[in-house]
């Protein structure tokens, strides 16, 4: 099983619909959670983060954490062609005897316009 | 707040060449970078993490006397790739944590390598 795991997808959903990004991690004693968003041939750019179990809103984009189910998950509200890109779920786990930051490997989204 | 950069933003070197990419935290301190590979249409892939002061840890399979890591100060740390061939190609990424926030990590713009 992999670390973090995400739906690859490709995702499409229609302008002004709500985009759904899953991901779950298998490290329960992560504590750090993060969604990137890379656009093709870009770097990643880091659009939220969550710590705690409940949602967060941040103008379009809401996180949502589950720890007890492993969880974490991205909703994009009135979806955007320029929203269109690859999510990427980042979670804190136990390397050795180090903590870094797992990325998942990403899922594509296209929002038609 | 929270910028990295890296320079250059795209390289073309000859086969047998070596290659220095920097990565810069413009606005914070870094203790901790990160480099990253990663091939088209492919997941990123961390090669390394860098401490400053002290040496990098290489993930396996990565090979720490072809792809050399500096963090000499704070703010700096370099990816020097040598002897360069073909299939070093790739798109080479550096990412800086934010000390005190959580494994929050930002990403530089990147580094497009081709080698012929």
């Amino acid at each position: 099983q992999k670390e973090v795991e995400q739906n690859s997808g490709p995702l499409s959903v229609p302008e002004g619909a709500i985009a759904s990004l899953n991901c779950t991690y298998s490290d329960r004693g992560s504590q750090s959670f993060f969604w990137y968003r890379q656009y093709s041939g870009k770097s990643p750019e880091l659009i939220m983060s969550i710590y705690s179990n409940g949602d967060k809103e941040d103008g379009r984009f809401t996180a949502q954490l589950n720890k007890a189910s492993q969880y974490v998950s991205l909703l994009i509200r009135d979806s955007q062609p320029s929203d269109s890109a690859t999510y990427l779920c980042a979670v804190n786990t136990l390397s050795g005897s180090a903590r870094q930051l797992t990325f998942g490997s990403g899922t594509q989204l296209t929002v038609l316009p | 707040g929270a910028v990295v950069s890296q320079h250059p933003s795209w390289v073309i070197c000859k086969s047998g060449t070596s290659v220095k990419i920097e990565c810069r935290s413009l606005d914070f301190q870094a203790t901790t970078m990160f480099w990253y590979r990663q091939f088209p249409k492919q997941s990123l892939m961390l090669m390394a993490t860098s401490n400053e002061g002290s040496k990098a840890t290489y993930e396996q399979g990565v090979e720490k006397d072809k792809f050399l890591i500096n963090h000499a100060s704070l703010t700096l740390s370099t990816l020097t790739v040598t002897s360069a061939h073909p299939e070093d190609s790739s798109f080479y990424i550096c990412s800086a944590r934010v000390t005190g926030r959580a494994y929050e990590q930002y990403f530089g713009p990147g580094t497009r390598l081709t080698v012929t």
